[in-house]
């Protein structure tokens, strides 16, 4: 099964709503990341979180550690046209150190017009 | 600017052939990922590779190898092309550990097996 999933696995929304999606484990992670695919081109990091409660924000993105470190969430407010795209969460592969990083079932962000 | 570039965009081919995904990335990283990325999984893991001619398997490397001759250069074999490896493959490079470090991704290649 998979490690890391996401909800929604879609969002239908208008521009300059504000949108919340989130990532769940059975296992723990000590490092949650969120990455972001623009159509065409791989995925970028937007914010890395590395304790248990944070909170970080990155522009209009707010990404939080959930408490029990096996879920993440992240919150775009007043969404835009350019944040459309797919959203995944990663953290490092439990038992295999830093190197390697499991992907999350990503949220796809579509914006009606 | 880090830069990851994988050599084809778009590839088609025939069942059964021998197919090479090439990658290159000019900073020097120690680090080099391959992933597949498909509709509701995800991108999952490959293969990696964390030296020149050192590999380890990911999470799905049935059916692939990789080749790792030179730093900049990681290759993904796809030794005889099935059509369930028709996907989006995704080449990454990271220099030193996930906490000051992140992952740099290449455009992709989407690879449609027929």
């Amino acid at each position: 099964g998979q490690l890391l999933n996401q909800s929604p696995q879609s969002m239908f929304i208008q521009e300059g709503e504000d949108v919340s999606m989130n990532c769940t484990s059975s296992s723990i992670f000590n490092t949650w990341l969120w990455y972001k695919q623009d159509p065409g081109e791989g995925p970028v990091l937007l914010i890395a979180l590395y304790k248990a409660g944070e909170l970080t924000s990155n522009g209009r993105l707010t990404a939080q550690f959930g408490i029990t470190r096996k879920d993440s969430f992240l919150n775009i407010s007043a969404s835009i046209p350019s944040d459309v795209g797919i959203y995944f969460c990663a953290g490092p592969t439990p038992n295999f150190g830093n190197e390697k990083l499991t992907f999350g079932t990503g949220t796809r962000l579509t914006i009606i017009p | 600017d880090v830069k990851v570039t994988q050599s084809s965009r778009y590839l088609v081919k025939r069942t059964g052939e021998k197919v090479f995904l090439e990658c290159v990335q000019d900073m020097d990283h120690e680090n080099m990922f391959w992933y597949r990325q498909d509709p509701g999984l995800g991108l999952r893991l490959i293969y990696f590779s964390y030296d020149v001619k050192m590999k380890e398997k990911g999470d799905i490397p049935e059916g692939y190898s990789v080749s790792r001759e030179k730093k900049e250069r990681f290759s993904l074999i796809l030794e005889s092309a099935s059509t369930n490896q028709t996907s989006m493959y995704l080449c990454a490079s990271k220099g030193g550990s996930l906490y000051n470090s992140p992952l740099h991704f290449g455009n992709g290649t989407r690879l449609t097996v027929t």
